[in-house]
């Protein structure tokens, strides 16, 4: 079945990075655009980056453009963010999704926490 | 930057009862929208994508409708386990605010 497996997340102090993954099953990863989503504790989502399904577009949101690099390995059907200049507010559950008429499935999410 | 705007934020219904949910985006996303159902402690499930095409699995009693900036879900007879966060989408990026539908 198709299936979307995050991991990479955790406690990073403000300023610091940490590279997200997220491992695609089930499906043939190479066709499919990709994205992340976040959600801060108790807020609603916010779309953070997508990419298409050869990696030539990529969208940012305004939030994290500039210290945010999503990439994709077809070869190994995986989905990267890198995030640099973390700040508080981006801790979150970070989901990948895979996108076709909408995002769909959802993998079930790492925590980010950004604090000294 | 398209916005969306969800109302009601709060929805209080009864089992049984009828759920209209609304999105509204700041300009025209033409019919590229998509519904989403949260519940505690899970990843969001794809409802409805292309305003109105319900997605697989999904209950004949949820649709949508809408184009352009006015769009709305719609639950036909509520059931308790769609007691729940709805969220919109537009184009696979913004999200609205969400609506908490929760029981009465």
């Amino acid at each position: 079945q198709v299936q979307l497996v995050e991991s990479g997340g955790g406690l990073v102090k403000p300023g610091g990075s940490l590279r997200l993954s997220c491992a695609a099953s089930g499906f043939t990863f190479s066709d499919y655009y990709m994205s992340w989503i976040r959600q801060a504790p108790g807020k609603g989502l916010e779309w953070v980056s997508y990419i298409s399904s050869s990696g030539s577009t990529i969208y940012y949101a305004d939030s994290v453009k500039g210290r945010f690099t999503i990439s994709r390995d077809n070869a190994k059907n995986s989905l990267y963010l890198q995030m640099n200049s973390l700040r508080a507010e981006d801790t979150a559950v970070y989901y990948c999704a895979r996108d076709h008429h909408g995002s769909d499935p959802w993998g079930q999410g790492t925590l980010v926490t950004v604090s000294s | 930057e398209i916005v969306l705007t969800q109302s009601p934020a709060t929805l209080s219904l009864s089992p049984g009862e009828r759920a209209t949910l609304s999105c509204r985006a700041s300009q025209s996303v033409s019919s590229y929208l998509a519904w989403y159902q949260q519940k505690p402690g899970q990843a969001p499930r794809l409802l409805i994508y292309d305003a109105s095409n319900r997605a697989t699995g999904i209950p004949a009693r949820f649709s949508g409708s809408g184009s352009g900036t006015d769009f709305t879900l719609t639950i036909s007879s509520l059931e308790p386990e769609d007691f729940a966060v709805y969220y919109c989408q537009q184009r696979s990026t913004s999200f609205g605010g969400g609506t908490k539908v929760e029981i009465k």
